[in-house]
């Protein structure tokens, strides 16, 4: 099974911060990555896949990069409504795995 | 408004079972994967099932393999899972999500969930 990493595990920062959240897979998954962001008792919702590729509807300030095994997500102006967490997927082969989340909270 | 709701969900003891549904609204579900993810009170997210738009192919995390079964019934516009042998680890926040993808010669691949239902609670109690 493909093992994903996520670090840092929480994060601390200010309204108008530039966050960047890495997710390291244990063995290569091309750029079959996707980003998600969940908020407390809702649903997770899609903001990246294949790695780099913005979902319909998320804001521009979201963006993604890397391939292989070492993928970033970067908030480049952190909104309060940005305050949530954060979770890398592989979507390379079966079972699909997900990181363990990065909490991102108000400094 | 596209969406999934799920239901089924509640309490039930270790040994029992449990049929999760989720039906869709207002999108062409036979064209998407279906896919079912929990996420335990404070834990992450974890995958649990797949199933392919024809029902051709399934995959199981090794954590329910042999005690759950996912299907599909396309004329419905419904997903389900049936739960056996349920476990207190079972316990979790169910979740329906589509998958979305493109064809290429090597056939679909699934690159995102795209649409996820509001998650309905299982809790496996005595």
């Amino acid at each position: 099974d493909i093992q994903l990493t996520q670090s840092p595990s929480f994060l601390s920062a200010s309204v108008g911060d530039r966050v960047t959240i890495t997710c390291r897979a244990s063995q290569g998954i091309s750029s079959y990555l996707a980003w998600y962001q969940q908020k407390p008792g809702k649903a997770p919702k899609v903001l990246i896949f294949e790695a780099s590729t913005l979902q319909s509807g998320v804001p521009s300030r979201f963006s993604g990069s890397g391939s292989g095994t070492e993928f970033t997500l970067t908030i480049s102006s952190l909104q309060p409504e940005d305050f949530a967490t954060y979770y890398c997927q592989q979507l390379n082969s079966y079972p699909r795995t997900f990181g363990p989340g990065t909490k991102v909270d108000v400094k | 408004e596209v969406q999934l709701v799920e239901s089924g969900g509640g309490l039930v003891k270790p040994g029992g079972s449990l049929r999760l549904s989720c039906e869709d609204s207002g999108f062409s579900f036979s064209s998407y994967s279906m896919n079912w993810v929990r996420q335990a009170p404070g834990k992450g997210l974890e995958w649990v099932s797949y199933i392919s738009s024809s029902s051709i192919y399934i995959y199981y995390a090794d954590s329910v393999k042999g005690r759950f079964t996912i299907s599909r019934d396309n004329a419905r516009n419904s997903v389900s899972l049936q739960m056996n042998s349920l476990r207190a680890e079972d316990t979790a926040v169910y979740y329906c999500a589509r998958g979305k993808g493109y064809y290429d010669s090597s056939g679909f691949h699934e690159d995102c969930f795209d649409l996820w239902g509001q998650g309905t609670l299982v809790t496996v109690s005595s």
